[in-house]
């Protein structure tokens, strides 16, 4: 099947700082990714819409000015968390849309967790 | 706006028993249904998809049913083994390439 990568798998920093998470769709070419973040015993909420070549779509009370998203390539999209704080600590996992005829089938990363200090 | 639940919310069996895995969802206009496995700390493994018009899949110990109507899914794992032990969840998009919609999971736990 096909094969989403993340970049860093875990990452702590200091509060104020940016991290950058990248996710890479390793055998294929993916127009659409998603990212969500997941926080411990929860299930997965739907941050944001990447689209290669054009603006993300963030969901309803996700700061687009703190989380930057940038999908510059058909393999690639990037994550950016902005002055991160501990309340930014969580497990932030994209996946990638494969528009296969009659399945419309998404792969997910495994995954980066963001501890902020 | 979809809503979608699983019940229970944790799950212990002993090794060898069959697991049921409920999921429902509000809106029943939906493009198909997946349920994937999560172990601890990792990402999202997809188990089954089923489209809108099937009403099972199969794959191994597997078999996850779909009744679009009454806005339920089923997974049932056969014999269930240690290894099984994981949270199971449950998706589904409104249409095609839209965003996925998650019930809150099920933690397995299958002693041994």
């Amino acid at each position: 099947g096909a094969v989403v990568s993340q970049h860093p798998s875990r990452v702590i920093c200091k509060s104020g700082t940016s991290v950058k998470i990248e996710c890479r769709s390793l055998d294929f070419q993916a127009t659409t990714m998603f990212w969500y973040r997941q926080f411990p015993k929860q299930s997965l909420m739907l941050m944001a819409t990447s689209n290669e070549g054009s603006k993300a779509t963030y969901e309803q009370g996700v700061e687009k000015d703190k989380f930057l998203i940038n999908h510059a390539s058909l393999t690639l999209s990037t994550l950016t968390v902005t002055s991160a704080h501990p309340e930014d600590s969580s497990f932030y996992i994209c996946s990638a849309r494969v528009p296969t005829s009659g399945t419309d089938t998404q792969y997910f990363g495994p995954g980066t967790r963001l501890t902020v200090l | 706006k979809q809503e979608v639940t699983q019940i229970p919310a944790a799950l212990s069996v002993p090794e060898g028993e069959n697991l049921v895995l409920n999921c429902s969802f509000t809106d029943s206009a939906i493009y198909n249904l997946q349920w994937f496995r999560q172990d601890p700390g990792k990402g999202l493994t997809s188990l089954l998809l089923i489209q809108s018009s099937q009403r099972e899949q199969t794959s191994g110990r597997l078999n996850a049913s779909l009744d679009k109507s009454s806005g339920r899914s089923t997974l049932y794992i056969a014999a269930s083994q240690p290894g099984d032990s994981a949270t199971y969840l449950c998706a589904v998009p409104k249409s095609a390439g839209n965003k996925l919609t998650f019930g809150g999971g099920t933690r397995v736990l299958v002693k041994p």
